[in-house]
């Protein structure tokens, strides 16, 4: 079957960070990525792993071990605007997104 | 680059009614679009994966029926959600990729509201 979990919510302090976890069992691998959801909108693109180690872009970096089945997303000087939900998302053989349910990120002063 | 539009953004029709959602590639040549479900609090749910010129790929459980999926270009595909009702009440969701596997580019949504 397939399955990917990530916690359900996680509450932060601005100018700090966190780290949002992705697990995952699925049929085939050809990718993971990270997106973020403001409440009301449409997901936007955050990161793309498909080999194993941390790739940073800014204040977000995103770590993938394939032999794990484990991403983490790290979020760096957090901001208010960073209040969201971050999806992980893999894609699989057939080349579609199997979703995580999301981890609603609470971001307070 | 990659940008993707959908329209109309909000939608409240009647019960029963039928309602047309256009999702668009702006900017390139989509050969692929797929369309999404969200309910409150909950994660997108694939409904359906269409390929320009040909029938869509319904997921298991979307009744091809009452979504009818219309990929006829390039750059534009349909989703009308026919003998609408309350249930269908959602967030839907468009998003386009050129054939670049990594990556899909999504629409901003429409939200429809069925009274």
């Amino acid at each position: 079957g397939q399955n990917i979990d990530q916690p359900t919510e996680m509450t932060a302090t601005e100018g700090a960070i966190v780290q949002i976890n992705c697990t995952y069992q699925t049929s085939g691998f050809n990718g993971l990525f990270w997106y973020q959801q403001h409440a009301g909108e449409a997901p936007t693109f955050l990161s793309y792993n498909v080999l194993d180690g941390l790739e940073e872009k800014g204040r977000f970096s995103s770590f993938l071990s394939r032999s794990k089945g484990y991403s983490y997303l790290l979020l760096k000087e957090l901001q208010m605007k960073d209040s969201a939900s971050y999806l992980c998302a893999i894609m699989d053989s057939n080349y579609q997104l199997i979703w995580g349910a999301g981890t609603k990120l609470i971001i307070k002063p | 680059g990659a940008v993707v539009s959908q329209h109309p953004s909000r939608v409240i029709c009647k019960s029963g009614t039928s309602v047309k959602i256009e999702c668009r590639s702006l900017d390139f040549q989509a050969t692929t679009m797929f369309w999404y479900r969200q309910f409150p609090k909950q994660s997108l749910m694939l409904m359906a994966t269409s390929n320009e010129g040909s029938k869509a790929t319904y997921e298991q459980g979307v009744e091809k029926d009452k979504f009818l999926i219309n990929h006829a270009s390039l750059t534009l595909s349909t989703l009308t959600v026919t003998s609408a009702h309350p249930e269908d009440s959602s967030f839907y969701i468009c998003s386009a990729t050129n054939g670049q596997a990594n990556e899909q580019y999504f629409g901003p949504g429409t939200r429809l509201t069925v009274t």
